[in-house]
């Protein structure tokens, strides 16, 4: 039961550059989620999906953008990767809104951003 | 909009002790919950208890347990026979039901716990 998977673990961008990180979960959940971490501030929520074809801003959306491609997958994308954006980045899903179940966390991407 | 305020950014407890960490929250709503999250070295974000805030008993899970203070707006954790596995970053969180799910954190507490 691999819970939720992202990839890749570690990542090395220079300013300017591309990415996309991966997310997916085997739960069935319908709501989905990217948060950053940094010290001293907690899990900060990017973007979530609640169910599959939509998705919303959360606390700090700006220089991202997201894709919920399908039930199982929502990726996280960076178009123009700024020393601000090193992070660890966390994934995560839960079940229904109205079921109010906790969130399952992926094991986080670190990014450096130079 | 819901806030989670963790005051002790850093704490330390002997092997086998007993430490509480403080969490207090705002929110409007009635109908909530929260939740303990644990975050070893590994980083793996890890589910330690949870509380669902029409519920008056406290919940508890084996060394772990809170402290809900539903009018004070506070839930504390206390962690029982402290153990060196329990060296971590610990959050709390909220989450209230509505038309999408999304989880607030606080800011998070670094346990050191000293053999």
């Amino acid at each position: 039961n691999a819970g939720v998977t992202q990839t890749p673990k570690f990542q090395v961008l220079k300013t300017g550059q591309s990415m996309t990180l991966q997310c997916a979960q085997d739960m069935n959940h319908n709501s989905m989620y990217w948060y950053r971490q940094d010290p001293g501030m907690g899990l900060r929520l990017i973007y979530y999906s609640a169910s599959e074809g939509t998705t919303d801003k959360g606390e700090v959306p700006n220089g991202y953008n997201v894709s919920r491609l399908n039930k199982r997958e929502f990726s996280l994308r960076l178009e123009s990767a700024a020393p601000s954006q090193t992070s660890v980045y966390f994934c995560a899903s839960s079940d229904t809104p109205q079921k109010n179940t906790e969130a399952f966390f992926g094991q986080g991407t670190r990014l450096t951003v130079v | 909009a819901q806030t989670v305020t963790q005051s002790q950014p850093e704490m330390s407890v002997q092997e086998a002790e007993t430490v509480t960490l403080s969490c207090t929250y705002d929110t409007s709503e009635s109908n909530y919950y929260l939740f303990w999250y644990k975050q070893p070295p590994s980083r793996q974000m890890i589910l330690v208890i949870r509380q669902e805030a029409y519920k008056q008993q406290n919940a508890t899970e084996n060394r772990f347990s809170v402290n809900f203070q539903k009018a004070a707006k506070s839930f504390s954790l206390k962690i029982s026979d402290s153990q060196l596995g329990d060296t971590a970053m610990y959050f709390c969180a909220f989450i209230h039901p509505g038309g999408y799910q999304k989880v607030t954190f606080g800011t998070g507490t670094k346990l050191q716990v000293i053999p």
